[in-house]
């Protein structure tokens, strides 16, 4: 069966530091991959999506990239944080063939300071 | 565009009681799917629905895609501690791999 892995779980960063969040995931290949951030108490707003290996889709301008080393692999970078990073950080897959629900990891609660 | 309104965006219920949230759209859904958040978890997939007045049940859920496509709605019988969460729906453009989100409906179940 497929399993996503998203880590850490909980992370507090100094503003103006970096930030590297790792998701991967098991038992697909050739998976769209997703990253996702939702603010306290409010939706999700998708931020990148892939479709395939260093194929990267950005939604929303901002200081934070996205990039997809390896098939499985799906990776979420800022050189340096701002306050208004902070939140929960969500990666999902989903299967590459047609309209497929989405499967979300376990997050990142991101604290700036 | 295509915008999706959610609503309530808050309920709080006595246990026992039903729940509906619904989700408004100003245009044609191809699809609609239906997620549910637990304090401090992660989106998890409920159903999709794709197909005109379409209705799927759950055990205590009832999923409902409008005839014209533009609502769906996602009503619990009978509500139970374990009910308790966000609910969210979700689509995506015709080909698109995207979803868009709604803003979702916290439900809060009174023992």
């Amino acid at each position: 069966s497929q399993t996503i892995h998203q880590w850490p779980a909980t992370l507090v960063q100094p503003v103006g530091s970096p930030l590297s969040l790792e998701c991967t995931v098991e038992g697909t290949s050739n998976p769209n991959l997703y990253w996702y951030r939702q603010a306290a108490g409010r939706g999700l707003q998708l931020l990148f999506y892939s479709v395939g290996i260093g194929q990267i889709s950005s939604e929303v301008p901002q200081n934070l990239s996205a990039s997809r080393p390896q098939d499985r692999q799906f990776i979420l970078s800022s050189k340096k944080l701002l306050l208004s990073d902070s939140g929960f950080y969500l990666c999902a897959w989903s299967p590459v063939t047609g309209l497929q629900p989405q499967h979300f990891g376990d997050g990142t609660r991101l604290s700036i300071l | 565009g295509q915008q999706v309104m959610q609503i309530p965006q808050y309920q709080h219920v006595q246990e026992g009681e039903d729940f509906t949230t619904y989700c408004n759209s100003s245009t044609t859904l191809s699809n609609i799917q239906w997620y549910k958040q637990r304090p401090g978890g992660h989106p998890v997939f409920l159903i999709q629905l794709v197909k005109s007045g379409e209705v799927k049940k759950q055990k205590r859920l009832t999923f409902q895609f409008g005839e014209a496509k533009k609502n769906s709605s996602l009503h619990i019988t009978a509500t139970q501690t374990t009910d308790v969460g966000t609910y969210f729906c979700a689509y995506s453009g015709a080909g698109s791999y995207q979803l868009t989100f709604g803003k979702g409906t916290k439900l809060s179940v009174i023992p």
